[in-house]
């Protein structure tokens, strides 16, 4: 089985801060990071995807990977009321029978205004 | 462009009750998924089709079938259907199976009760 931890929250932050969330995952083969936001009663949204070792940016997004730790986190600069909603983290690993994706219960992020 | 589009988007079934979930994508992806979504167990994999005329079990098959109708078409069948199965099902589809940049794009669930 492979897992995909993150923190449930609820993570409140107030509007304008960083709000960082993490997620760690079990699985040392694989190969591609996903961070998803899910409005309440809403399907998954795809935020960022992130394959290498690093930061990547997009606007006010940055997602962090650490194959080495097994860790890969997001962070929201200037925090918005609109941010606020469940944040899941994905993974993707390659099987011979295809591509898998294993989520996480996800984090609940409330911006106060 | 719709994306992925899943019939009906509410339903509610007596136990025993068989019916069939409808998932179709115009993107002309390859693979397609089902999950279940429960509150504090994230998504959960039933099933999925890497490709056309393929279908394999996921983390929770059991009480499901599915079939892959086409490049376009992933429908997902409860034949007895049971209160546990009470959940909000999710279909995705994602643009080439295989390989390391594979991304999912959802569909907008279908929220389904068993009484």
């Amino acid at each position: 089985q492979k897992e995909v931890e993150q923190n449930s929250g609820p993570l409140s932050v107030p509007e304008g801060a960083i709000a960082s969330l993490n997620c760690t995952y079990s699985d040392r083969v694989s190969q591609s990071f996903f961070w998803y936001r899910q409005y309440s009663g809403k399907s998954p949204e795809l935020i960022m995807s992130i394959y290498s070792n690093g930061d990547k940016e997009d606007g006010r997004f940055t997602a962090q990977l650490n194959k080495a730790s097994q860790y890969v986190s997001l962070l929201i600069r200037d925090s918005q009321p609109s941010d606020s909603a469940t944040y899941l983290c994905a993974v993707n690993s390659d099987s011979n029978t295809g591509n898998q994706f294993y989520f996480g219960t996800g984090t609940s992020l409330t911006v106060i205004p | 462009n719709a994306g992925v589009t899943q019939t009906p988007k509410f339903q509610v079934l007596k136990t025993g009750q068989s019916m069939t979930l409808q998932c179709a994508q115009d993107m002309n992806h390859n693979s397609m998924y089902w999950y279940r979504q429960d509150p504090g167990m994230g998504l959960r994999l039933i099933y999925y089709s890497a490709s056309e005329g393929t279908t394999d079990k996921g983390e929770v098959p059991n009480g499901y079938n599915v079939s892959r109708l086409n490049k376009r078409e992933f429908s997902l069948r409860l034949e007895s259907a049971a209160p546990s199965q009470t959940s909000v099902y999710f279909c995705a589809s994602s643009d080439h199976a295989g390989s390391s940049t594979d991304t999912q794009y959802f569909g907008p669930g279908t929220r389904l009760t068993v009484l």
